[in-house]
This record gives structure tokens, C-alpha cells and sequence, in this order.
């Protein structure tokens, strides 16, 4: 089992362009996030989903969006990326319960220049 | 007030010593507990569930207070492999069980 991948690992991003990074679990977990850790700050949350085709927001939502089309895949979104954006972004699953276990791929170091 | 707080440190400790960290959480009706080890631009990964009854897994205890919202971890006999953030996870009950993290105690080990 590759577990939690996420696609691409780095990229740099000019203010303005758009992109879409792609997370992925073969676990067959319900519950997928996407976080964001910056120095200092922790992970936050900005997006969630608890199952096909749903989506919520989390902490920090703006600027993104999400779509869970398919229950492994979750993808996050940047309409117009801006500097303030530059982060390390985590994607994780679990089962959803309250004990379960969060597993995590292994981060996308964005830089917006 | 934060969630879920833990102080940054961080804690800087020679080998074979024991350290001590502490996580305070405000939601009273928390139901899981959790700390996860972060290297140093790594994912996090699960380092142990906290019971109520408090855990052993090997070196590392976990230990929970209901009364005080706090819980803790000890780390007996530190290697250098252990430097790392240690970051403490609390899941609500009821609803959507969404985790809130600390943001993480740094720990470092030296010779």
C-alpha cells in the first residue's frame, strides 16, 4: 500500500496563477483533509471531506477550493495564488471515527513569488 | 483561548534524560487524545492514542486528566533519534470528528 501520495512534491508559483495539487489514499478512508503548516503557526486546517462528493470548510478556507469527485482522491485548488500562500501543504485520511488514526502524505512545499 | 495548547519550547535535553511535555485543552466533551512526532519537514505520524487509564509503549508514556483538560507524555532514557516535534491531537465527540492539533513541543536531544 503506497498509504497517503500527493502530487506535485514542490512547486513555484508566480502571484496570480492557479494550480491544483492532488491528494491521494489507497485505505479506502472516508474522511480526507488538507492542511497548511507554516513556521510558527502549527498546522491549520482549510479544507475537509467526510465522504464522496462532500466538502467543508475548515480554519482557513479562503483562497481555496476543494472537490472530492472520487472517495481516494481530494484535491485543493488555488484560483489565483498570492505570496501569502507560500506553505507546506498536508493532505491526510482516516476512517472518521473519533479514535481513527490520521495518516499523512508527504507534504507539497509551495512557494508564490 | 487556543483549542488545544502546548508550550513551543524548545525542550533541550542530554541524552538519557527524562522530559516531560504538557497539553491543555479546552473543550470539555474531547473523547480522543493523541500524540503525533513530526521530523523536521516530514508528515506527522502517530506516535500513540492516550487511554484514559494512561499507556505504555516502551520509553514513552502517555497520561490523560480528565479533571484538569490536560494530557502528557514522558520520555524516559532520550536518544538523539528522539529530536522531533511532538504535537498533541484532542477529537470532539459527536459530529463530524474533526481533530484540532497543538502546535507541537520541539524537543531536542544532545550528546
Amino acid at each position: 500500500n503506497a498509504g497517503v501520495t500527493q502530487t506535485p512534491k514542490f512547486r513555484v508559483l508566480k502571484t496570480g496563477q492557479s494550480m491544483t495539487l492532488l491528494c491521494a489514499q489507497d485505505m479506502n478512508h472516508e474522511y480526507m483533509y488538507w492542511y497548511r503548516q507554516d513556521p510558527g503557526m502549527g498546522l491549520r486546517l482549510i479544507h475537509y471531506s467526510v465522504g464522496e462528493g462532500t466538502t467543508a470548510k475548515g480554519e482557513v478556507p479562503d483562497g481555496y477550493n476543494v472537490s472530492r469527485l472520487k472517495k481516494q482522491n481530494f484535491l485543493l485548488g488555488l484560483e489565483s495564488a498570492a505570496p501569502s500562500q507560500t506553505s507546506v501543504y498536508f493532505c491526510a485520511s482516516s476512517g472518521g471515527l473519533a479514535y481513527n488514526e490520521q495518516f499523512f502524505g508527504p507534504g507539497t512545499r509551495l512557494t508564490v513569488l | 483561548r487556543k483549542e488545544v495548547e502546548q508550550d513551543p519550547g524548545p525542550f533541550n535535553v542530554p541524552e538519557g534524560a527524562t522530559v516531560a511535555f504538557n497539553c491543555t485543552y479546552s473543550n470539555s466533551a474531547s473523547q480522543s487524545f493523541f500524540w503525533y512526532r513530526q521530523d523536521c519537514r516530514k508528515e506527522p505520524k502517530l506516535l500513540m492514542s492516550v487511554y484514559s487509564s494512561g499507556n505504555e509503549d516502551g520509553r514513552f508514556t502517555a497520561q490523560l486528566n480528565r479533571a484538569s483538560q490536560y494530557i502528557s507524555l514522558l520520555i524516559r532514557d532520550s536518544k538523539l533519534s528522539d529530536s522531533a516535534t511532538y504535537l498533541c491531537v484532542v477529537s470532539p465527540s459527536g459530529g463530524s470528528y474533526i481533530p484540532t492539533f497543538g502546535r507541537g513541543t520541539s524537543l531536542i536531544v544532545h550528546p
